[in-house]
């Protein structure tokens, strides 16, 4: 599996913009970056994914960088429900009949997101 | 908008019995997924289930453990002969279709504890 590299933690005030990096320098033509983020005592939840384009969606948005090695998730104004453990995953295609791919997760252990009120 | 619901919540089980966990996934979802987290420790990839048959397992998934899809609605997993160690969250999950380009959408998980 191609591997991901994130800070341990970071520390972000409330009602200001958060961005969480994400090293990727093994990822292949086809990977997809995937955003999923844990809230204490929940299972994880998708916030965002993209390919090479950055993307935005009403959670948050993907800064891809252009050799795709790297991307940024950003919280473009961080609230205190955003505080949880933020995952970068690189979309594992499984092998399957057909070439169908299963699509399982590999979860590292993420960045901790603290946000102060 | 549509969740994967778990049930139960807490499930407290002497050693070396069976437990079976339960997830409903969302309606039109085809690939239905387990994960295990022990306390602290990272998420870890259990099994793939598509089309009626495992897909793809981790080395964790070993003979203790089974899947099954009852019914039209239903997905369970099945811990035979408990031990300590299998305490941990359990997270059901499962994807629209195929394509690394689908978002995973998980319930809120299970807590096992093992006594």
């Amino acid at each position: 599996d191609a591997k991901t590299t994130q800070p341990n933690s970071m520390e972000s005030n409330e009602e200001e913009p958060v961005h969480l990096p994400c090293n990727h320098s093994t990822i292949s033509g086809t990977d997809y970056i995937h955003w999923y983020r844990q809230l204490p005592s929940q299972g994880p939840e998708y916030v965002i994914h993209g390919l090479t384009s950055n993307v935005n969606n009403r959670m948050a948005s993907l800064a891809i960088a252009e050799d795709r090695k790297s991307s940024t998730l950003i919280l473009h104004r961080a609230t205190l429900r955003d505080a949880a453990v933020y995952y970068c995953i690189l979309r594992d295609v499984g092998q399957g009949a057909g070439g169908t791919s299963y699509g399982k997760l590999t979860f590292g252990q993420g960045t901790i997101l603290t946000v102060h009120p | 908008e549509p969740e994967v619901t778990q049930t139960p919540s807490h499930q407290v089980t002497q050693m070396g019995q069976e437990v079976i966990l339960r997830c409903v996934p969302i309606s039109n979802h085809l690939y239905f997924y387990w994960y295990r987290q022990i306390l602290g420790q990272k998420v870890e990839f259990l099994v793939s289930f598509y089309n009626n048959e495992i897909s793809e397992k981790s080395e964790i998934f070993d003979d203790q453990f089974s899947v099954e899809r009852p019914d039209g609605s239903n997905f369970t997993l099945k811990i035979r002969s408990t031990k300590l160690e299998d305490s941990a969250m359990y997270f059901c999950a499962s994807n629209p279709g195929t394509g690394s380009n689908q978002p995973q959408h998980f319930g809120d998980g299970t807590r096992l504890s093992i006594l």
